[in-house]
């Protein structure tokens, strides 16, 4: 049973470009959240999806940041625009249940605004 | 706004001494607190706590949670190289915000040999 599977492990962008980041929940967890990770600071939540549907939004910047959890596929988190303070570690952690109890990370995508 | 303080924000010790973490938080509708090892990936699921005065362990680690005073500590004992790692706690409200942590800014552990 693998678990969360996030790629690429590493992406670098210009400024200016596009990213998007995919994240493949355990096999039989239809709750997927995003973290966003800045140098030096804790984990801070932005997202959370259930299959087709965003949940809570709360954490994520009104501009530029959208994520989706289609019926079928990853989760992608996509940003327009990368900027350089857009630089961080994004984790995605999945559970099977609504709530925090089960949830497992995956390895990140650390992403580096050049 | 839900808020979770750790400390120290480092720590630096040799094997085989007992290491003591702290956390405490500010949050509505509390619903969990849960501590995380992360070394350099991903976060790694030591315990959850719901209850307040019941210790959770698992080898050398252990964890007790306080409801009254919002706090929870992390105990580590016979430190081993391999605890070098940030330890992070974080908590989980209910209602509206179910499944969404906070995190504090982790507890950055070093064993010295």
């Amino acid at each position: 049973n693998a678990g969360v599977m996030q790629n690429p492990r590493h992406l670098v962008r210009r400024r200016g470009q596009e990213a998007r980041l995919r994240c493949s929940p355990m096999k039989g967890h239809s709750h997927v959240y995003w973290y966003r990770q800045l140098p030096e600071e804790g984990l801070k939540f932005m997202v959370y999806l259930q299959k087709e549907n965003i949940i809570d939004e709360s954490g994520m910047p009104k501009e530029r940041f959208s994520a989706e959890f289609p019926k079928e596929g990853p989760s992608i988190l996509r940003i327009q625009q990368v900027v350089r303070g857009d630089s961080a570690a994004y984790f995605c952690a999945s559970s099977s249940l609504q709530g925090a109890t089960e949830a497992f990370f995956g390895q990140g995508t650390r992403l580096t605004v050049v | 706004e839900d808020k979770v303080v750790q400390s120290p924000l480092s720590l630096v010790v040799h094997e085989g001494d007992t290491v003591t973490l702290n956390c405490s938080y500010e949050v509505t509708n509390f619903r969990s607190l849960l501590w995380y090892k992360q070394e350099k990936k991903a976060p790694t699921f030591l315990f959850m706590l719901t209850s307040s005065g019941i210790e959770k362990k698992s080898g050398r680690l252990s964890s007790i949670l306080d409801k009254k005073e919002l706090f929870s500590i992390l105990n580590i004992t016979a430190t081993q190289t391999g605890d070098s790692a940030v330890y992070l706690c974080a908590v989980e409200a209910g209602g509206t915000s179910y499944g969404k942590l906070t995190f504090g800014q982790g507890t950055i552990l070093t064993v010295h040999p």
